[in-house]
């Protein structure tokens, strides 16, 4: 099976813009989570996605948003962007995650810069 | 989720064994221990987890005390690639709607050497 993809790998905006990220999932996978990851803070849990529903939500501001497709497809979007916000953002797929036990595969991560 | 405690950073010799301890004396009967890692910049790649037994998979093994309290993560044959940040996780087990979180900690940077 295919592995989570990510789109795009890089991405360099200016403060004030907004970006969508997108992942897509193993097949047959149909939670996604999305993690932000930066020097300071290391890896911090932003939402999750099932059935195109969010059902857990970290401690972000607003400006950070999500949406899942019918396809278990995701895409997250940060509008007006901060200087802050530049991280690598990280996408997590799994099957059965009610479960404990089941196990979240990683995407390759969209690295963000914002100038 | 229970807490975990990480040595900052670890040396290895390539060929030789790597073992990797964690901490989690406040861990929950329902909660099971998952062990990531992260290669410079990439996403996190699963290794292995369990919940009292010891567990080994192809990649590496994981040793739980009998009062769970800590975990050592052992890599068998540690090679230059196993260079990493390695993340220790205590996680919830069951039907539970927050089960999909994963509270990442500082890990452990090895450092496999020649």
């Amino acid at each position: 099976k295919a592995g989570v993809t990510q789109t795009p790998r890089y991405l360099i905006k200016t403060r004030g813009q907004q970006v969508t990220l997108s992942c897509s999932p193993i097949s047959g996978h149909r939670s996604v989570s999305w993690y932000q990851q930066t020097p300071g803070q290391g890896l911090q849990f932003l939402f999750e996605y099932f059935s195109e529903t969010q059902r857990n939500k970290g401690n972000f501001p607003g400006r950070f948003s999500g949406r899942q497709f019918s396809n278990s497809r995701s895409e997250m979007n940060v509008s007006t962007l901060e200087l802050g916000d530049s991280a690598l953002y990280l996408c997590a797929s799994s099957s059965e995650p009610d479960r404990g036990t089941d196990t979240q595969y990683f995407g390759p991560g969209t690295r963000l810069t914002v100038l | 989720d229970a807490k975990t405690t990480q040595p900052t950073s670890m040396d290895c010799a390539e060929g030789r064994a790597a073992n990797l301890p964690c901490n989690h004396s406040t861990i929950s009967g329902n909660e099971y221990v998952y062990w990531y890692r992260q290669i410079h910049s990439q996403g996190p790649q699963y290794i292995i987890h369990g919940l009292k037994n010891n567990e080994t998979n192809e990649m590496a093994s994981l040793i739980i005390t009998e009062d769970r309290k800590s975990s050592t993560l052992i890599l068998p044959h540690a090679t230059l690639r196993d260079t990493a940040v390695y993340y220790c996780i205590v996680r919830v087990g069951g039907f539970t709607g927050t089960a999909s979180k994963l509270t990442f900690g500082t890990g452990t940077r090895l450092q496999v050497t020649l």
